[in-house]
């Protein structure tokens, strides 16, 4: 069964104060590693799709990074619009080819 | 373009009473999911659409959740009766499908509450 675990599970960061949320995941085989972002109140924003271990992504001040085990998003200089629930989820190779298993997000808080 | 349409975004009920949950996806986006979210927790997928046809509805509780997808368009979530448990946030994404698979386009959400 595909697990995946997000910490911290709420982050509170200083205008500027640069930081990075974990995402590690179990998977017989990963077909993509996936990065969302949902506001209060509205479904979740796709940001990222990940497929192997090195690769990197990067939209305005985050980017991330994969491993074989573990997915990193890094916020650099964040702002107070940064705030939000961070959600990754994975996508196993095998199996039902498009279900998307959630990790629990990180709530992050950005104070000006 | 208009993104994913859901209603309504609240519904209050008293327990055993029905509800419906009614979502419109992205013009030409042929796969349709409805997933569950409870609070603090990362969307559960209760069934996923490829047109009109449910390709993957394992996790829905079928004595008493049902969907529908008419004309491969627009979809229906139904809950009869709706127990305590049941309130939740629900939420219809859809895709294009292809490649993309990870990339969904969610609604704002029906957030029913289960009195």
């Amino acid at each position: 069964e595909d697990q995946v675990t997000q910490s911290p599970e709420a982050l509170r960061l200083q205008e500027g104060e640069s930081s990075s949320l974990n995402c590690s995941y179990t998977v017989s085989g990963l077909r993509g590693l996936f990065w969302y972002r949902q506001d209060p109140g509205k479904g979740p924003e796709f940001l990222f799709t990940l497929y192997s271990a090195g690769e990197e992504k990067e939209k305005e001040r985050l980017k991330a990074t994969l491993t074989k085990k573990e997915s990193f998003l890094h916020i650099t200089a964040p702002k107070p619009e940064d705030s939000a629930t961070y959600l990754c989820a994975v996508q196993d190779r095998s199996g039902s080819a498009r279900q998307l298993t959630f990790g629990s997000g990180t709530q992050l808080t950005v104070l000006p | 373009e208009a993104g994913v349409v859901q209603s309504p975004r609240y519904k209050i009920i008293e327990k055993k009473q029905p509800v419906a949950f009614w979502c419109n996806p992205i013009s030409g986006h042929n796969t349709l999911y409805w997933y569950l979210q409870n609070l603090g927790q990362g969307p559960e997928l209760l069934i996923r659409y490829e047109n009109e046809e449910a390709v993957d509805d394992s996790q829905l509780p079928k004595d008493r959740f049902s969907a529908e997808r008419l004309k491969g368009v627009d979809s229906t979530l139904k809950i009869q009766p709706a127990e305590l448990g049941d309130s939740a946030v629900y939420l219809c994404a859809s895709s294009l499908g292809g490649s993309n698979t990870g990339e969904l386009f969610f609604g704002e959400g029906s957030r029913l509450t289960v009195l």
